[in-house]
């Protein structure tokens, strides 16, 4: 099957700093990406839409300046976190798929701790 | 916008069923299922993309009642192996995949 590739699978900043996560879809182009933040024990939570060449489409209650979204590639959509606070650590995870009404393609998620 | 799953959590024995429901307050397009393990990314396990489809993937099988706009999950004779949590998630014009709270199930020797 497809396969999603995301990276890092870890990471501890300081607060403050900036954080950047990676999802790749390795054997078909994805036109649109979907970013989901995950508490523990809980649901995926839709942060926004990532579309190949044009700006990304997100949710309410997500702040456009804090979680950077570029879709600069079929290929390749990359999430930053800027000036990250403790309250941004959670699980980020992307997911791909190549047309819509089809299954959506899992990475294996970023886990996010800022101290 | 999310869909609604019940029940939030279930203990099972080995060999025992269970029926896990979603559903959703607007007209939906496809419905699907993944599970998730601890520290792990969501798993596909099955999409629904008609009124009154039923899909099944050996012991665990779907349904789609597009007209009450709820689907559900069945799983028969559980394995150790399906422990984890369920999510459903449901597709609507906008062709974005929202999912619900997910449902924990744990399956017990």
């Amino acid at each position: 099957g497809a396969v999603v590739s995301q990276h890092p699978s870890r990471v501890i900043c300081k607060s403050g700093t900036s954080v950047k996560i990676e999802c790749r879809s390795l054997d078909f182009q994805a036109t649109t990406m979907f970013w989901y933040r995950q508490f523990p024990k809980q649901s995926l939570m839709l942060m926004a839409t990532s579309n190949e060449g044009s700006k990304a489409t997100y949710e309410q209650g997500v702040e456009k300046d804090k979680f950077l979204i570029n879709h600069a590639s079929l290929t390749l959509s990359t999430l930053t976190v800027t000036s990250a606070h403790p309250e941004d650590s959670s699980f980020y995870i992307c997911s791909a798929r190549d047309r819509v009404l089809t299954e959506l393609f899992f990475g294996s998620g970023t886990q996010l701790s800022v101290l | 916008q999310q869909p609604v799953q019940s029940p939030q959590a279930v203990i099972l024995r080995e060999g025992e069923d269970a029926v896990i429901n979603c559903s959703s307050s607007k007209a939906l397009y496809s419905v699907h299922w993944y599970r998730q393990k601890h520290g792990e990314a969501p798993v596909f396990l099955m999409i629904l993309l008609k009124g009154g489809e039923q899909k099944g993937h050996e012991k665990i099988s779907a349904s789609f009642n597009e007209k009450k706009q709820q689907s559900s999950l069945y799983l028969t004779a559980s394995q150790l192996s399906y422990s984890g949590t369920y999510f459903c998630g449901t597709e609507s014009l906008s062709s974005v995949l929202r999912f619900g709270a997910g449902t924990r199930l744990t399956v017990k020797p």
